[in-house]
């Protein structure tokens, strides 16, 4: 079946060094999104990506989706502590019909060291 | 606001008891989830349900059943609770719409649950 592979699983950075989650699907993707878990909340949406080689940016944060439609990337510039969480992403592939399946990567948990 | 209410933050539960989780979303949508979150794992998909009445196996559905009679609420059942089900729950609605849907999820708060 369909697999996301998120790396890293962990990441611990200074405050102020850059950080990068990447996710690597086995199947074309019709979207990827990401969200944000902050710790002992719910994950939230960030951003959903739909066209092959779409960058998105919101604020610190850059949003990549790979021309081949079956990676993304998450790198947040600079990172503050209010950056710590999980970040997941999720990809969605179209099965026919209305059927949709979304696949969440394992998440990359993210420390930052003030 | 829209939002996603998840009934119980906090149970706990022996083993053999059976178990609801109920979860009411206010935003007319038609996609419901359930997840179970465990470290390491990440979010796995236990059922889903795409209209009242109608629901769909996901990666991970034994020991789990759901049922969907009300539009807004969706409910895991754990028929026997056994302590390997100990987990975060976490359920989710989208708004449904024309294939490739495209919506974002919105998660409730999560239910802990621990079987004894």
């Amino acid at each position: 079946g369909q697999q996301v592979m998120q790396i890293p699983q962990y990441q611990h950075v200074q405050e102020g060094e850059d950080f990068t989650t990447y996710c690597n699907s086995s199947t074309t993707l019709s979207n990827i999104q990401w969200y944000k878990q902050r710790p002992g909340g719910h994950p939230v949406f960030l951003i959903q990506l739909v066209k092959s080689g779409e960058v998105k940016k919101q604020k610190r944060l850059t949003f990549q989706f790979g021309e081949a439609k079956k990676n993304s990337s998450l790198h947040i510039t600079a990172t503050q502590t209010t950056d710590v969480g999980t970040y997941f992403c999720a990809g969605r592939r179209f099965e026919g019909g209305s059927n949709y399946k979304l696949t969440f990567g394992k998440g990359t948990l993210l420390t930052v060291n003030p | 606001d829209v939002k996603v209410t998840q009934s119980s933050r906090y149970l706990v539960k022996r083993t053999g008891e059976k178990v609801f989780l109920e979860c009411v979303q206010d935003m007319d949508h038609e996609n419901m989830f359930w997840y179970r979150q465990d470290p390491g794992l990440g979010l796995r998909l236990i059922y889903f349900s795409y209209d009242v009445k109608m629901k769909e196996k996901g990666d991970i559905p034994e020991g789990y059943s759901v049922s969907r009679e009300k539009k807004e609420r969706f409910s895991l059942i754990l028929e026997s609770a056994s302590t390997n089900q100990t987990s975060m729950y976490l359920c989710a609605s989208i708004r449904g719409g024309g294939p490739p849907n495209t919506g974002e999820l919105f998660f409730g708060e999560g239910s802990r649950l621990t079987v004894l």
